[in-house]
């Protein structure tokens, strides 16, 4: 089975810039969660989307902005590039009704660098 | 506030030793999920093992244990046997029944040596 796929694998943008990237879910999974990962850090949550439905947002600016589609992919949206938005991104799905068990399955990752 | 503490920036294991990696948490919940991810320099986010508060045993997964040890409020990983390809950076994380998101440790990077 083909697990979490993410695109871009790289991405370079200038300051003030947009950007979108994509992840589509494991087949069967329902939620989908998106982290940042500054270099030399562990993974910051951003959102979580379950059944289309955002059913959780980490402490972010509103310059980040997610969305499931139907078929359960995601986008994640940001406006406004900084320059400290330059990190990896991680997408991982889950089935999403599994409470703490709910075992989240990630990408390869999309790296973004701002300039 | 819910948070993972993973106090060994790196380590350095003998190929083919026993290696344990350290993880405590803190939280008021009495519901949660501890989970160990490897990432290696591609990236990736690899899942190794689960363990929930109820569970009594530890959970087990080929080479990788969890030493749950709950009164303490500690996750170590045990890595038996461990091989070159185990050289990467290791994440303890943890989700509790009122919040979905994974709560990350700093990270450990361990190298195995020849």
């Amino acid at each position: 089975d083909a697990g979490v796929t993410q695109s871009p694998t790289h991405l370079i943008k200038t300051r003030g810039q947009q950007v979108t990237l994509r992840c589509s879910p494991i087949s069967g999974h329902k939620s989908v969660s998106w982290y940042q990962q500054v270099l030399g850090q562990g993974p910051q949550f951003i959102f979580q989307y379950y059944e289309k439905e955002e059913r959780g947002r980490g402490n972010f600016p509103d310059r980040f902005s997610a969305r499931q589609f139907p078929n359960y992919s995601s986008e994640l949206n940001v406006n406004a590039l900084l320059l400290g938005d330059s990190a990896l991104y991680l997408c991982a799905s889950s089935l999403g009704d599994r409470g703490r068990e709910d075992t989240q399955y990630f990408g390869p990752g999309t790296r973004l660098t701002v300039l | 506030a819910q948070k993972i503490t993973q106090t060994q920036p790196g380590m350095f294991v003998q190929e083919k030793e026993a290696v344990t990696l350290d993880c405590t948490y803190d939280t008021s919940d009495q519901s949660y999920g501890l989970f160990w991810y490897k990432q290696p320099s591609s990236g990736e986010m690899i899942f190794l093992i689960y363990q929930g508060s109820y569970d009594e045993q530890n959970a087990t997964e080929g080479r990788y244990s969890l030493n749950f040890q709950k009164a303490r409020k500690s996750a170590n990983l045990v890595i038996s046997a461990s091989q070159l390809g185990d050289s990467a950076m290791y994440f303890c994380a943890m989700t509790l029944d009122s919040n979905y998101q994974l709560i990350w440790g700093a990270g450990t990077k361990l190298i195995i040596k020849p």
